[in-house]
């Protein structure tokens, strides 16, 4: 089974500039997750997409910060316009759990985007 | 007080030897548990999850959880260097949409010498 996949692997870009972050999640997983990891930190959750719907976008900066899932299998998240602070590894994770359910809901993370704003 | 905490470590063992790395957390309606390791430059990697009290054994790996003392611990037997990375424990929180969202503590970082 072919698990979460990302692109770009890197990005370097100056500050005030624009990037987008691709995600495929694992065949037939509903639910859909953007973790920003900044360096000695565990990954912090952006948003999270239940199919093509926003579940939780609390700690997206929704200023800079847009995310999309299409047709409830792929995914980008978008920085307009980039700050310094944005430096980070951006991780996709998906999982198999829909509403409802109490227990469980193992995620899966991709290879993550590795983001440096200059 | 953080939702989830961790010791950021590090934690030295020897080879061999048992590694215990331990992790509290604040919600008590937290009914899922999770141990990921990340090893540098590298994205968390599921290596155990949990819901009821007790042990759960895979491999070298057990898992403890404790609800009364909210309390999560992984211990790793036989330790070895490859075990060497940053261990993360994450908790299922209930949000009132009636989803889950995981929240993780900052890591333990694991040394294991040879």
């Amino acid at each position: 089974e072919a698990g979460v996949a990302q692109s770009p692997r890197y990005k370097i870009i100056e500050k005030r500039q624009s990037v987008a972050f691709w995600c495929n999640p694992i065949s037939g997983h509903a639910t859909l997750y953007w973790y920003q990891q900044i360096l000695g930190q565990g990954p912090k959750l952006l948003i999270q997409f239940q199919n093509n719907g926003v579940v939780d976008d609390s700690q997206l900066p929704k200023d800079r910060f847009s995310a999309e899932r299409l047709k409830g299998v792929d995914s980008t998240l978008k920085i307009q316009p980039a700050k310094l602070e944005d430096s980070a590894v951006y991780l996709c994770a998906s999982s198999l759990v829909t509403s409802g359910v109490t227990i469980g809901n193992e995620q899966f993370f991709g290879p993550g985007t590795r983001l440096t704003v200059l | 007080q953080k939702e989830v905490e961790q010791n950021s470590g590090p934690l030295s063992v020897p080879e061999g030897a048992i590694a215990s790395l331990n992790c509290t957390y604040s919600d008590r309606g937290s009914q899922s548990f999770f141990w990921y390791r990340q090893y540098s430059g590298k994205s968390p990697e599921l290596i155990m999850s949990i819901y009821s009290n007790g042990d759960k054994e895979d491999g070298r790996f057990t898992a403890q959880l404790n609800k009364a003392s909210q309390y999560v611990s992984l211990l790793i037997r036989d330790s070895q260097p490859s075990d060497s990375a940053t261990y993360l424990c994450a908790v299922n929180r209930r949000m009132n949409t009636g989803f889950q969202k995981l929240v993780f503590g900052t890591g333990t970082r694991l040394l294991v010498s040879p």
